[in-house]
């Protein structure tokens, strides 16, 4: 079956611009997580949606990145005026349910972010 | 506040040989503990995970070793394969409802033919 697709696979910004990261989950899963992978580095924990509630949102790292999951199902990583510091592959990834014997995530293969 | 470190970072083995590499963690409120392969351009892929009750499981030439008391967990790859060369991450989560992973810096493990 088809897994978490994210789109696009690559894109470059000039700072400044605003840029909008899209994710398609499996069907039917609960949990979606966003996590931002720099160079190098293990992923890090960005945000949380049980379904269109997004639960926690701390490990955004400003005020400029927003996240939403209007219908449950498609989420949409925004980044506004976006620095340098921004550039990473961002990750999301999925859940069946969000209960605590769920634990297997299944991720996409990212966005690489890079801001010039 | 590094939770989980991760080592060495990078690993060399011949093809045949045991890969090994190791991670600690810090909050004993961790109850989950996976491994992840990352090949590049692509997502981690869950590999192997322990729970706390157990001391060791394996799963085909993968095996997790689990020590509670010093809060250190190892994923053991027994005849390593050049197809196992990839990035390999360690992670924890804790029963909070919904898992969210504390993920190592990674491990890119490169074995030779």
């Amino acid at each position: 079956g088809a897994g978490v697709s994210q789109s696009p696979r690559y894109k470059v910004a000039k700072r400044g611009q605003d840029v909008a990261l899209r994710c398609d989950p499996i069907s039917g899963h609960v949990s979606l997580f966003w996590y931002q992978q720099a160079l190098g580095q293990g992923p890090e924990f960005l945000t949380y949606f049980q379904n269109e509630a997004q639960l926690d949102k701390s490990g955004l790292p400003s005020d400029r990145f927003f996240a939403e999951r209007p219908e449950g199902s498609v989420s949409t990583l925004k980044i506004q005026r976006t620095q340098q510091e921004d550039s990473a592959v961002y990750l999301c990834a999925s859940s069946l349910t969000s209960g605590s014997l769920s634990y297997e995530q299944y991720f996409g293969p990212g966005t690489r972010l890079t801001v010039t | 506040q590094q939770q989980v470190k991760q080592s060495p970072q990078s690993l060399i083995v011949q093809k045949g040989g045991i890969s090994i590499i190791n991670c600690a963690y810090e909050n004993t409120a961790f109850d989950y503990f996976p491994w992840y392969q990352q090949f590049p351009g692509k997502g981690p892929a869950l590999l192997i995970a322990i729970r706390p009750d157990v001391s060791e499981k394996k799963e085909g030439r993968f095996t997790i070793s689990f020590n509670k008391s010093a809060k250190q967990f190892s994923l053991h790859i027994m005849d390593s394969q050049p197809g196992d060369s990839a990035t390999y991450f360690c992670a924890a989560s804790r029963d909070s409802g919904y898992s969210t992973l504390t993920f190592g810096k990674g491990t890119m493990l490169l074995v030779s033919p």
